[in-house]
C-alpha cells in the first residue's frame, strides 16, 4: 500500500530558527512529491520535485529529494511567524492518480 | 495558472439533513476530480474519485449511499452529504488534475458543521 509518512508532526521554534521537515514515502510507479502548505483552508502548492539531487528554492523555502533512500526535506531558513502553518507532504499515486498525504507538520513560529 | 472553485466555503446544517458541495474547474476541463475530507488536525484523506460520464469510485469506508457524488460535466462535480450527522462535521476540498502530468489544483474547502 501506498504512503507518505512525515516528521515531525509538530514543531515549535522562535523567529530566525531554521527549521527542515521530514518526508518519507513508499509509493509504486513514483513520479513526485509535492510540498504544500496549509493555513486555514485548502493547501497552496509550494514544490514540486521528480529528480533526484535537485534543490528547489523559493526565497527562504526550499526542498530536495532523494529517490535513493525515498525521501525529502523542507527547509525554511530565517523562520517568520508567517510561516506558522501544516505544511503537507504529497505523492501521487494510487489506483486513481490521487495524492496521497502525509500527516503533515505543524510548524509554529514563536515571536 | 488553473483555478478550481469550491461552493459554499461554510455550511452550518442540522442533523439529518442534506448538504450540496459544489467543485468547478473555471478555466480547464476535468474529467476527474479528486474529494478529500480532513478532520481537525489530521491529513487529507481521499473519500473518491469523481469520473464524468461514469460512477464514483469510492475509497474503502466511505459509503457510497451517504456521500452522493455526481460528475455533471467536464467543468462540474458535485459532493452532497445525505442524512447528515455530527460527525459529518469536517472540511471538504476537492481537486482536478492539471493538464500538466503531475499538476493537482485544489479548490479552497468547504468547512461543513452538522449541529
Amino acid at each position: 500500500e501506498d504512503k507518505v509518512v512525515q516528521s515531525p508532526l509538530s514543531l515549535v521554534v522562535h523567529e530566525g530558527d531554521t527549521v527542515t521537515l521530514n518526508c518519507s514515502y513508499e509509493v509504486t510507479n513514483f513520479r513526485s512529491l509535492l510540498w504544500y502548505k496549509q493555513e486555514k483552508k485548502a493547501p497552496t502548492f509550494l514544490f514540486m520535485l521528480t529528480s533526484s539531487g535537485i534543490e528547489k528554492k523559493s526565497g527562504r523555502l526550499s526542498s530536495i529529494l532523494d529517490k535513493k533512500e525515498l525521501f525529502s526535506i523542507l527547509n525554511i531558513t530565517a523562520t517568520q511567524t508567517g510561516d506558522s502553518a501544516i505544511y503537507l507532504c504529497a505523492a501521487p499515486g494510487g489506483s486513481q492518480g490521487n495524492l496521497i498525504f502525509g500527516k503533515g507538520t505543524k510548524l509554529s513560529v514563536k515571536p | 495558472g488553473a483555478v478550481v472553485s469550491q461552493h459554499p466555503s461554510r455550511v452550518i446544517c442540522k442533523s439529518g439533513t442534506s448538504v450540496k458541495i459544489e467543485c468547478r474547474s473555471l478555466d480547464f476541463q476535468a474529467t476527474t476530480m479528486f474529494w478529500y475530507r480532513q478532520f481537525p488536525k489530521q491529513s487529507l484523506m481521499l473519500m473518491a474519485t469523481s469520473n464524468e460520464g461514469s460512477k464514483a469510485t469510492y475509497e474503502q469506508g466511505v459509503e457510497k449511499d451517504k456521500f452522493l457524488i455526481n460528475h455533471a460535466s467536464l467543468t462540474l462535480s458535485t459532493l452532497t452529504v445525505t442524512s447528515a450527522h455530527p460527525e459529518d462535521s469536517s472540511f471538504y476540498i476537492c481537486s482536478a488534475p492539471g493538464q500538466g502530468l503531475y499538476e493537482q489544483y485544489f479548490g479552497p474547502g468547504t468547512r461543513l458543521t452538522v449541529t
